[in-house]
């Protein structure tokens, strides 16, 4: 299936561990993204990422390590995990230059940090 | 910073019409999005407005003013499968811009 897929979908830590997320999308995209979205359901950009290359990337603590080996791919980090850092986070892709760049959504990674 | 408001939530009867409004203050506009998001799941891509005026598709509807930093979603026929949250974002910059969500909408379809 052509899709924005993330692993893993459920992840429940200690805090202070370090753990990563991975994100596959196989639509030919070339841009990136990483949201949060907590609690209350409010969804933040966190990184974009255009061919390889970190063109956004908000104020987030340096805890948080985005990296994209190729186009297709861009895994977070996350060093030191806290208890604020519980989330769902979503992982996206868009083509640039289509005029709508429309993002496509993975399924979420649901982040418990106890 | 980008202010996107919505109403938290909405409710309303199977086969009725609803209408979602979004308002934002932005600065470097560079379109306006809806997508659909159920419970647990992620979002989903609805809608796109850039240029003012009215989009249609199908059962959903989406309108922009650009002047009045202005959109609404129009859900008409309501189902049961369309109580969702749904988003409102602001795409600002360039073509690989950031989107700027609201809080979104619950809307609640009763039988």
């Amino acid at each position: 299936d052509t899709a924005v897929s993330q692993t893993p979908k459920y992840l429940v830590t200690q805090m202070g561990n370090d753990k990563s997320i991975k994100c596959e999308q196989n639509l030919g995209h070339d841009t990136m993204y990483w949201y949060k979205q907590d609690s209350k359901k409010f969804l933040k950009i966190m990184f974009s990422y255009n061919n390889k290359e970190l063109i956004i990337n908000e104020t987030v603590p340096n805890r948080f390590s985005p990296k994209s080996p190729d186009k297709a791919h861009l895994n977070l980090h996350i060093n030191s995990l806290e208890l604020g850092d519980s989330a769902v986070y979503f992982c996206a892709s868009s083509q640039a230059g289509t005029g709508k760049e429309t993002q496509y959504f993975g399924p979420g990674t649901r982040l418990l940090v106890l | 910073g980008q202010n996107i408001d919505q109403p938290t939530e909405m409710t309303a009867t199977e086969g009725a019409i609803v209408q979602i409004n979004c308002t934002y203050q932005t600065s470097g506009f560079n379109g306006l999005f809806w997508y659909q998001q159920h419970a647990g799941e992620a979002p989903t891509f609805l809608s796109y407005n850039v240029l003012d005026g009215l989009e249609e598709k199908g059962r959903f509807s989406s309108f922009l003013s650009r002047s009045k930093g202005y959109s609404y979603l129009l859900l008409k026929e309501l189902q049961m499968k369309d109580s969702a949250s749904y988003l409102c974002a602001v795409r600002v910059g360039d073509s690989w811009g950031k989107l700027q969500f609201g809080a979104g909408t619950q809307v609640v379809v009763t039988p």
